[in-house]
């Protein structure tokens, strides 16, 4: 039961660098979510996906490019990463279908730390 | 714009006794309403949620929640609370006339004391 899987995991990047975090769905689900979480901030949404091919911007999404290519898979990248992005990073999936009320499925989290 | 709000930053409660995390919310129309735990170092796990129907809803762990719409409220409730219940939880509300996107509440700290 892999559900959504996201990595790496654990990273500490220097200011400037870039780096994608990956992730993974294996529920066929036609929407996928990355959120940050910071303290005291509950998640905001980054960027979202309703479809292969197609993505949206979210709440906050400066600094941050995303893009699926598959329908299991949706990229985060940062360009040139900024101490204001250390945060843990949420991918979510879920099923279309706004009658359904469809539940949002998260991942384990990868935090990331920006020196 | 929807929004959700979650008044209490921590709850306190002794093992055994009955817990209840606040939470009410904004929207333009109908709501769906979704209660997620997280525990330490963990993603989101999703608790319970309301569509339609019944106000009272009952989800995983002995976890309800009571919709009331003329006070825009969705608590969060357990009968008799358990050590392990200790976590993050948070609310989130999803507009039905604004897309499929969640928005969340900062988010009630629970501690359960033995």
């Amino acid at each position: 039961n892999a559900g959504v899987t996201q990595t790496p995991k654990f990273r500490v990047l220097k200011t400037g660098q870039s780096m994608t975090l990956l992730c993974a769905q294996d529920m066929n689900h036609e929407y996928m979510y990355w959120y940050r979480q910071d303290p005291g901030m509950g998640l905001r949404l980054i960027h979202y996906s309703v479809g292969e091919g197609t993505t949206a911007k979210g709440e906050v999404p400066d600094g941050y490019n995303v893009s699926r290519l598959k329908k299991q898979n949706f990229l985060l990248g940062l360009e040139s990463a900024a101490p204001s992005q250390t945060s843990v990073y949420f991918c979510a999936s879920s099923y279309a279908g706004q009658a359904e009320g469809n539940t949002i499925y998260f991942g384990e989290g990868s935090w990331l730390t920006v020196v | 714009a929807q929004s959700v709000a979650q008044p209490e930053d921590q709850v306190n409660v002794a093992e055994g006794n009955p817990l209840t995390v606040k939470c009410t919310y904004s929207v333009s129309g109908n709501p769906y309403l979704f209660w997620y735990v997280q525990y330490p170092n963990r993603g989101l796990q999703f608790l319970l949620k309301y569509i339609t129907g019944d106000n009272l809803v009952k989800g995983s762990y002995g976890f309800e929640a009571e919709f009331n719409k003329s006070q825009t409220s969705f608590h969060l409730k357990k009968p008799s609370a358990l050590v392990s219940d200790s976590a993050l939880y948070f609310c989130a509300v999803r507009d039905i006339n604004a897309g499929n996107m969640l928005t969340f509440g900062g988010g009630t700290r629970l501690m359960v004391k033995p």
